[in-house]
């Protein structure tokens, strides 16, 4: 079964530094996502891609958070200064495509931790 | 905006017993309701989904009601079983491409 990869799985960063996760959807999905789940607690949408650019964004992805498909098959989260409060599971996910929602698929989530 | 309200938070049940967590939605124009299955240091996995024209769903020991009036959904599991044991989570959306807001987790403990 097709499903969206990853990397890395695990990220300690420094506080304040800049740090990229990367994704690579399920090859005909044509919308792509971010969440982030901070321990023990909801999964909270942070933004949404379609056609080269962002279709929605919650009021968490604020100017220090940034998305991009670089190439034809990656999607990346950027967050440019970390901070404590950014430590959490980022869910990478992506979707079929207009009036379908069957195919919505999950990563495995990369663990972020900022010390 | 919506807002996805789940209960129980914690819910343990017998082997062979069937579980209930309830979920209700605030935006009328939500028309998707998937529900999540989370294990340990893993990816939510779809385990159902029902859309606003349907009723009830169900597939082998679980099953999924909506009623759109009162702006809840339900999911019921059946004869459960230890590896039912995880983080169960609602979402509601208003249409492809957008936003899934999740309720805040069911964790189902099925003891044997």
């Amino acid at each position: 079964e097709p499903e969206v990869t990853q990397t890395p799985s695990h990220q300690v960063t420094q506080m304040g530094q800049e740090v990229i996760l990367r994704c690579v959807p399920i090859s005909n999905h044509l919308y792509f996502y971010w969440y982030r789940q901070i321990l023990g607690q909801k999964v909270e949408f942070l933004v949404s891609f379609y056609n080269n650019e962002i279709s929605e964004k919650s009021e968490i992805f604020d100017d220090q958070f940034s998305v991009e498909r670089p190439d034809g098959s990656n999607f990346t989260l950027k967050i440019r200064s970390t901070k404590l409060e950014d430590s959490a599971m980022y869910f990478c996910a992506s979707s079929v495509g207009p009036g379908e929602m069957r195919g919505y698929t999950f990563g495995s989530g990369t663990r972020l931790t900022v010390v | 905006g919506e807002n996805v309200e789940q209960h129980p938070s914690t819910l343990s049940v017998q082997e062979g017993d069937s579980a209930v967590i309830k979920c209700t939605y605030s935006d009328s124009a939500s028309n998707y309701f998937p529900w999540y299955k989370q294990e340990l240091g893993k990816g939510p996995q779809l385990i159902i989904d029902i859309r606003s024209n349907v009723g009830e769903k169900k597939d082998q020991r679980i099953a999924v009601t909506l009623n759109k009036t009162a702006k809840h959904f339900s999911l019921h599991i059946t004869e459960t079983q230890p590896e039912d044991s995880a983080v169960y989570f609602c979402a509601a959306s208003a249409q492809a491409g957008t936003a899934l807001i999740f309720g805040k987790g069911t964790t189902l403990s099925v003891s044997s």
